[in-house]
């Protein structure tokens, strides 16, 4: 069985701030981990995903996550915060296909001006 | 430009009706999913196809049927006996592989009348 608790359902930062949006899972087997991010009204598009490469991950719109086995988090880091950042994010832990990953209930991410 | 196409983009319901979610995509993949999302909720997955003429059962199937005739569809009925439909539905499509990631639809809301 397989899970995912992303802690915190609102974040808000401040324009220019870090942003950390944080994310455990569990897992029977090494996991393939992503983050998807979803504008108003629209499907989810691919952050970045964990595959058993490198341990820190660099994605789109300068995003990047570290995986931490004995912690067994992904958290979702961006040094700056931009307006246009603000949208909900879902991590996911795939399952034994694609469509079958567990996603996460969301954070929603506020940026202030 | 390859990707997946959800129409229409908004859907009213009558009570006792059956209605269908079309989803399209150009992308050659071999797996296409549906999901649900609800406010503050992650996806739940309702019906996966993995190959033409061959579909099952999610999470949540109970009350929508769906249909894999060709490659490039997998329409999404939502019928009467789905009794608490409102709500975002997401088509996805992907890959076989270890490390297929998903890629969405711009989903379509459907509400009760």
């Amino acid at each position: 069985a397989q899970s995912v608790t992303q802690l915190g359902s609102h974040v808000s930062v401040s324009e220019g701030a870090l942003v950390l949006l944080r994310c455990n899972y569990s897992s029977s087997v090494p996991p393939y981990l992503f983050w998807y991010v979803q504008y108003p009204n629209q499907g989810l598009q691919l952050l970045l995903k964990y595959t058993s490469a490198a341990t820190l991950v660099k994605g789109i719109n300068g995003f990047e996550a570290e995986f931490k086995k004995s912690e067994t988090s992904f958290h979702l880091t961006k040094p700056s915060a931009h307006m246009s950042d603000a949208a909900e994010y879902f991590c996911a832990v795939r399952g034994p296909n694609a469509g079958k990953s567990t996603f996460g209930d969301g954070t929603t991410l506020t940026v202030k001006p | 430009d390859g990707g997946i196409t959800q129409s229409p983009k908004y859907l009213f319901r009558k009570e006792g009706q059956n209605v269908t979610l079309s989803c399209e995509q150009n992308l050659n993949h071999d797996a296409m999913y549906w999901y649900r999302q609800d406010p503050g909720q992650g996806l739940r997955l309702i019906y996966y196809s993995q190959i033409v003429n061959d579909f099952q059962k999610g999470d949540i199937a109970e009350g929508y049927s769906v249909s894999r005739e060709k490659k490039e569809s997998f329409p999404l009925t939502v019928t009467s006996a789905q009794k608490n439909p409102t709500a975002f539905y997401l088509c996805a499509s992907s890959n076989p592989g270890q490390e297929e990631k998903l890629f969405f639809g711009s989903g379509t809301q459907l509400s009760v009348l």
